[in-house]
């Protein structure tokens, strides 16, 4: 079993619907989890952390955490064009930053 | 600086020469990462520095990358007598101790031909 698993997409929606992205992990010790984005040909930029089971909202992104179920995901309401990007789940491991492969989202006008 | 910076932008180097990266981390920031990123790939972990700490090898592919970090800032990474398949994109990545936010730098493009 991979330590951080993500579908790799790619996951098509049409713009304005709700993406949904998810995340396992195979450490339960693990305390925080990250959303990061990254556009084709950039560097991954943080937007999202959650630390508490439960859901945490910034704007039109909300992560959810469940702890028992070793499950992390990311809703992104309203989605947008401008959303399309590939999108990373990250999770601290034995002190390392573990990555998934990433899920490649696309929003289409 | 405000980010973690990191050089060269854009490398191409013939096959079997040495290369080093730079990363300047973000000021304050004691753990460092450096990650690999194949053309469509997901991030490989190479290796962490935290603090003083003995860093993290296990990611390192083989014996011909090595990494350093002087001083609990600047780190380099060094690829020896490079090959076709070295060719990626190598991210460095800098946060407060473990399990806080990590922020990347833009990364260097390396190219082996």
């Amino acid at each position: 079993q991979k330590e951080v698993e993500q579908n790799s997409g790619p996951l098509s929606v049409p713009e304005g619907a709700i993406a949904s992205l998810n995340c396992t992990y195979s450490d339960r010790g693990s305390q925080s989890f990250f959303w990061y984005r990254q556009y084709s040909g950039k560097s991954p930029e943080l937007i999202m952390f959650i630390y508490s089971n439960g859901d945490k909202e910034d704007g039109r992104f909300t992560a959810q955490l469940n702890k028992a179920s070793q499950y992390v995901s990311l809703l992104i309401r309203d989605s947008q064009p401008s959303d399309s990007a590939t999108y990373l789940c990250a999770v601290p491991q034995g002190g390392k930053l573990i990555f998934g492969q990433g899920t490649e989202l696309s929003v289409k006008p | 600086g405000a980010g973690v910076s990191q050089s060269p932008s854009n490398k191409v180097t013939e096959k079997g020469k040495d290369v080093e990266l730079r990363c300047d981390p973000i000021s304050g920031h004691t753990a460092l990462y450096w990650y690999r990123q194949s053309l469509g790939q997901g991030l490989e972990f190479l290796i962490y520095f935290q603090g003083n700490s003995a860093p993290d090898k296990s990611g390192l592919p083989s014996d011909r990358f090595s990494a350093e970090r002087t001083g609990g800032s600047v780190s380099t990474l060094t690829i020896q007598r490079t090959q076709q398949e070295d060719s990626a994109v190598y991210l460095c990545a800098s946060s407060y101790p473990m399990n806080t936010e990590a922020f990347f730098g833009q990364g260097t493009r390396l190219t082996v031909v």
